[in-house]
């Protein structure tokens, strides 16, 4: 089975610009999470969705955004750059259990430099 | 709220020995699950072992085991015959059974495997 893929793999945008990111889970996965890992802050939880909903939001401003296709592909917006934003962009997909914690799997990351 | 724990920044260990990486959470959630992940350099988390805050028994997944200590809140990953490849930074992270995905991740421990 094929695991989580995540386009681009690289990116360098300029302060100010607007980017997405894009994330195909795992077949038969509904539910996909965003993340942002950098080495400040570490790994911080971006938001979820699932069926196409927004089910989970993180702390992070409203520059942030993101919706997931009928397919269960996801993409990630952000608008306005900053160069606090320079970070791996994790997507995971899970299967999304009801009633219990659910195991996440992570793709490769997009990389994303704002300069 | 949730937070995790890893106290070691960087560890070393020789080929072929075993090597704890340690691991303490808190939450106020009832129902939880710990998850141990391993990042390589190129950037991509992978999913070595889940816990279930129920579960009696403390969960193994070949070379690896997890040892969940509840009263202490430590969820501890065990690698036993450490080999070069392990060479990498560990992540432990926590999700509540009602948060979703939101899963906490505490700032990761860099293990070195020696030759």
């Amino acid at each position: 089975k094929a695991g989580v893929t995540q386009t681009p793999r690289y990116l360098i945008k300029t302060r100010g610009q607007q980017v997405t990111l894009s994330c195909s889970p795992i077949s038969g996965h509904r539910s996909v999470s965003w993340y942002q890992q950098t080495p400040g802050q570490g790994l911080q939880f971006l938001f979820e969705y699932f069926s196409e909903t927004q089910r989970n939001k993180g702390n992070f401003p409203g520059r942030f955004s993101g919706r997931q296709f009928s397919n269960s592909r996801s993409e990630m917006n952000v608008s306005t750059l900053e160069l606090g934003d320079s970070a791996l962009y994790l997507c995971a997909s899970s299967l999304r259990v009801a009633g219990g914690p659910d195991t996440q799997y992570f793709g490769p990351g997009t990389r994303l430099t704002v300069l | 709220a949730q937070k995790i724990t890893q106290t070691q920044p960087g560890m070393f260990v020789q080929e072929k020995e075993a090597v704890t990486l340690d691991c303490t959470y808190d939450t106020s959630d009832p129902s939880y699950g710990l998850f141990w992940y391993k990042q390589p350099s190129s950037g991509e988390m992978i999913f070595l072992i889940y816990q279930g805050s129920y579960d009696q028994q403390n969960a193994t997944e070949g070379r690896y085991s997890l040892n969940f200590q509840k009263a202490r809140k430590s969820a501890n990953l065990v690698i036993s015959a450490s080999q070069l490849g392990d060479s990498a930074m560990y992540f432990c992270a926590m999700s509540g059974a009602n948060r979703g995905n939101d899963m906490r991740f505490g700032a990761g421990t860099r293990l070195t495997v020696k030759p």
